[in-house]
């Protein structure tokens, strides 16, 4: 089964600095989807950001970037310039290829930001 | 473009008392997804729905569950009865295959049974 791990339950950044959370993911497929999901204090799942394993080119959106280590199976997220806005729960997750399966998330870490 | 509605938003209810919560997938979206949110066990999956049958529902805590999806617009999760250990957030979620594989959520039901 596959499995997502997120082994800092909380972090803090200053307005404006850089940070990035971790996340490790063990499966024995080849062709996956990754996603940060963000969830704020009114509770709705954002996505953030979605990386398609067969890309070796990480997956940016503007303030946001993921490191994908295939190899390593790790897919790190790097929020730059950090506003109030971000602070969040964020989930990792993970999902098979083909469009019809469960997505499989990590326990999530609480991102606080300090202004 | 609707999302996922999800209602009740937010439901008290006492302990033995049957409790059903209700969704509407976004229109052409044929996958649908029950999860539910604790604090102590973070987000499971309950079960999934592939036009409009349920593919796995391992995730069913126990027969007191039961959900269904009569057709592609409109799923329910039913609690009977229900006890204080549900308490949770329950999540909707629904995908459309032919994309990039992300799951589009509702804004959640928050139960609680004293």
């Amino acid at each position: 089964a596959q499995t997502v791990t997120q082994s800092q339950p909380e972090m803090s950044v200053q307005e404006a600095e850089t940070v990035t959370l971790s996340c490790t993911y063990d499966t024995s497929e080849s062709d996956y989807y990754l996603f940060w999901y963000k969830q704020p204090p009114s509770r709705q799942m954002i996505l953030v950001i979605r990386q398609e394993a067969y890309k070796q080119q990480n997956a940016t959106e503007n303030r946001f970037s993921v490191n994908f280590q295939k190899a390593a199976k790790s897919f790190s997220l790097k929020i730059s310039d950090s506003q109030l806005g971000d602070a969040a729960m964020y989930f990792c997750a993970y999902r098979r290829w083909g469009g019809s399966e469960k997505l499989v998330f990590g326990k999530g870490m609480k991102l606080t930001v300090n202004p | 473009d609707a999302g996922v509605i999800q209602s009740p938003r937010h439901e008290v209810t006492e302990m033995g008392q049957e409790v059903t919560l209700r969704c509407k997938p976004i229109s052409g979206h044929n996958s649908l997804f029950w999860y539910r949110q604790t604090m102590m066990r973070g987000l499971e999956l309950l079960i999934y729905f592939n036009n409009n049958v349920p593919i796995d529902d391992s995730g069913m805590p126990e027969d007191r569950f039961s959900a269904k999806m009569p057709n592609a617009s409109f799923s329910t999760l039913k609690i009977q009865p229900s006890e204080p250990r549900d308490s949770a957030v329950y999540f909707c979620a629904s995908s459309l295959k032919a994309t990039t594989g992300e799951l589009f959520f509702g804004e959640g039901s928050r139960l609680t049974v004293l």
